[in-house]
């Protein structure tokens, strides 16, 4: 059981495109999901909060109109870099929330490399 | 301000011998510390997870200690495979901040043959 799967698990592109990463609870329902990037030899740093139905949360020092979320269901959630830039290139991680739980434990997804040439 | 230090940054040690990783941390009011372990290119998958009144959790060759008095806390594993070369992370969150996670940096683990 909880299972979170994310796609795609790396991609390749062009600098000014925009890229979209798609992370899904499997078997059970996310109130809330998070996104992380990760450089190389790093720890995990929380870009965003999104809550089902609602606007995400950005933390300090990420541009929410750079990196777009979308949580339109309670198993999907979505992360689109536009306009990606070689610094974005990254580990984009995910991870959700069951709230059902009772606890704030977090499953995360095997994560997303994405590389701007 | 919350923070989660961790050592040895890396570590080498052969196949079938035993290791163990050290975690110190800062974060309060504590709620509950975690384990995981990360493989290269892979999201975290979690190995034990400890609240206030454990002071230890085994998951087969892994065992979780934990001293809430000193917020110490140590990852051994023993008679290491191959297989459990990986960045071992740390992660502390505090009851008063929600969902929010202290992740320390890891310590990277090799083990050779």
């Amino acid at each position: 059981g909880a299972v979170v799967s994310q796609h795609p698990s790396w991609v390749i592109c062009k600098s000014g495109t925009s890229v979209k990463i798609e992370c899904r609870s499997l078997d059970f329902q996310a109130t809330t999901m998070f996104w992380y990037r990760q450089f190389p030899k790093q720890s995990l740093m929380l870009m965003a909060t999104s809550n089902e139905g609602s606007k995400a949360t950005y933390e300090q020092g990420v541009e929410k109109d750079k990196f777009l979320i979308n949580h339109a269901s309670l198993t999907l959630s979505t992360l689109t870099v536009t306009s990606a830039h070689p610094e974005d290139s990254s580990f984009y991680i995910c991870s959700a929330h069951s709230g059902a739980s009772g606890s704030n434990e977090q499953f995360f997804g095997p994560g997303t490399r994405l590389t701007v040439l | 301000k919350n923070q989660v230090e961790q050592s040895p940054q890396s570590l080498i040690i052969l196949e079938g011998k035993n290791c163990t990783l050290q975690c110190n941390y800062t974060v309060s009011p504590f709620s509950n510390l975690r384990w995981y372990k990360q493989d290269t290119g892979r999201g975290p998958v979690s190995l034990t997870i400890m609240t206030f009144s454990e002071n230890t959790k085994s998951n087969g060759r892994y065992t979780a200690t934990l001293d809430a008095d000193t917020k110490q806390s140590s990852l051994h594993i023993t008679a290491s495979q191959l297989s459990d070369s990986a960045s071992y992370i740390c992660v502390v969150s505090s009851s008063n901040s929600g969902y929010a996670l202290n992740f320390g940096k890891g310590t990277s683990l090799l083990v050779t043959p």
